[in-house]
């Protein structure tokens, strides 16, 4: 089956540290692949895409490329700010009539 | 623009009792909608999606059941809550020609 899988939280860094959260994904087909950022108490937003191999989305200081020979999606982001806590879930999803699939999310804290 | 609107956006239950959580979404025509669950330090869950007015696909067996009365609408529902069923819900949506999906802000349900 279709599976997303991210590092385990919770991640703390200090502020303008750099950040990589790690997200590889198991897909029958070829994925379209995401970034969401979930803020306290909110519903999701989308961070980035990437549709095709070596893709490279970013957005807001992040980014992630699609790499199709390590079926990975990283996340990075140079210098990490306190208003970038939040959680992040990786995602994947085949086609237009098929649910996203959610890797399980990883909390990040940022201290002053 | 789309917007998804959900309500209420806290709710509380005592155990046995109904529920119905309203989302309905503006700006898209046919929309594939969704519905996930958000367990405390858990991931998201894909509870229910649907592709058009009185089609539901089930992703999970548990005792809430869903509902697509008109192309934008869509409400889940239970007929008795159980304590299981505490979480923060999210509705969501795709455009029919797009990939990525589009949040609602979220109910918090607490069952007690």
């Amino acid at each position: 089956g279709n599976s997303v899988t991210q590092m385990e939280g919770p991640v703390t860094l200090s502020e303008e540290a750099f950040l990589t959260i790690n997200c590889t994904y198991t897909a029958t087909g070829y994925p379209s692949l995401f970034w969401y950022v979930q803020y306290p108490g909110e519903g999701l937003q989308l961070l980035l895409k990437a549709t095709k191999a070596d893709d490279k989305g970013s957005n807001k200081g992040f980014e992630a490329t699609y790499r199709k020979e390590t079926t990975s999606f990283h996340l990075e982001k140079g210098s990490v700010q306190v208003s970038d806590s939040a959680v992040y879930f990786c995602a994947l999803v085949l086609s237009g009539n098929t649910p996203l699939v959610f890797g399980k999310g990883t909390r990040l804290s940022v201290i002053a | 623009s789309q917007t998804i609107h959900q309500w209420p956006a806290t709710l509380v239950q005592p155990v046995g009792s109904p529920l119905s959580l309203e989302c309905t979404v503006e700006g898209t025509s046919n929309p594939n909608l969704y519905w996930y669950r958000q367990a405390a330090g858990r991931g998201l869950q894909l509870l229910f999606y649907s592709v058009g007015i009185g089609q539901i696909s089930s992703e999970v067996p548990q005792n809430l059941s869903a509902s697509r009365p008109q192309d934008r609408q869509f409400i889940l529902s239970s007929k008795k809550l159980l304590l299981s069923d505490s979480g923060f819900y999210l509705c969501a949506q795709t455009r029919p020609t797009g990939l990525e999906a589009f949040f609602g802000q979220g109910t918090r349900l607490t069952v007690v």
